[in-house]
């Protein structure tokens, strides 16, 4: 059975310090993965994904995330973050065997001034 | 383009009540995942159409549930009869191509559905 963790509920950051949000995922085969941020009242929006390739995936609004098969972690993180990064982060992963996609239960990302 | 769109965006019911979720996914996109997540918990996949055909349905909670897609165009969810348990925002979500399921995943902006 496929599956996802998201060990934090929140992760609190200075603005311009590093983020990191965390993600374990468990499938057969090999993983596909992905992130997605959710603003208030706003669907989910697609921030990058891992289908095979180069472990360091770059994204959209400066976010990057990395795979690493061993710990079977897809950890998001960005060098510098802003104030706008505030939102609610998904990971997700879909099975090589599977259509269907599965979402951790996010991580509510809180940058302060 | 125009993006997926649902209707309605909120609904309070009681319980036992029926109530019926529709989605417009973008247009041309073959495959529709309906998902919901209840306060503070995971996004649980409930189904995925290609068009008009249930690819996957093993997360649907029980036959209180049913979804349509007629046409392969717009999908439609009823709940009948609604329990306390149902309440959560139901998000519908689309991407493009039949056979492709890496394609990111396009969401609507969810129904937020309380059950009283």
């Amino acid at each position: 059975a496929q599956s996802v963790a998201q060990p934090e509920d929140q992760v609190n950051v200075a603005e311009g310090n590093p983020l990191t949000v965390k993600c374990t995922y468990s499938v057969s085969g090999n993983p596909y993965l992905f992130w997605y941020v959710q603003y208030p009242n706003r669907g989910l929006q697609f921030l990058l994904k891992y289908i095979t390739g180069d472990n360091l995936v770059k994204g959209s609004y400066g976010f990057e995330a990395e795979f690493n098969k061993s710990q079977t972690s897809f950890h998001l993180k960005k060098p510098s973050a802003l104030v706008s990064d505030s939102a609610l982060y998904f990971c997700a992963v879909r099975g090589t065997s599977a259509s269907k996609i599965i979402f951790g239960s996010g991580t509510r990302l809180s940058i302060r001034p | 383009e125009a993006g997926v769109t649902q209707f309605p965006s909120h609904s309070v019911i009681e319980k036992g009540q029926t109530v019926t979720l529709r989605c417009d996914p973008i247009s041309g996109h073959d495959n529709l995942y309906w998902y919901r997540r209840v306060m503070g918990k995971e996004i649980k996949f409930l189904l995925h159409f290609v068009k008009e055909s249930k690819q996957d349905e093993s997360g649907m909670p029980n036959n209180r549930f049913l979804a349509e897609r007629t046409g392969g165009t717009y999908s439609t969810l009823k709940v009948q009869p609604a329990e306390l348990e149902d309440s959560g925002v139901y998000f519908c979500a689309s991407s493009q191509h039949r056979g492709e399921f890496n394609s990111p995943l396009h969401f609507g902006n969810g129904t937020r559905l309380t059950v009283t």
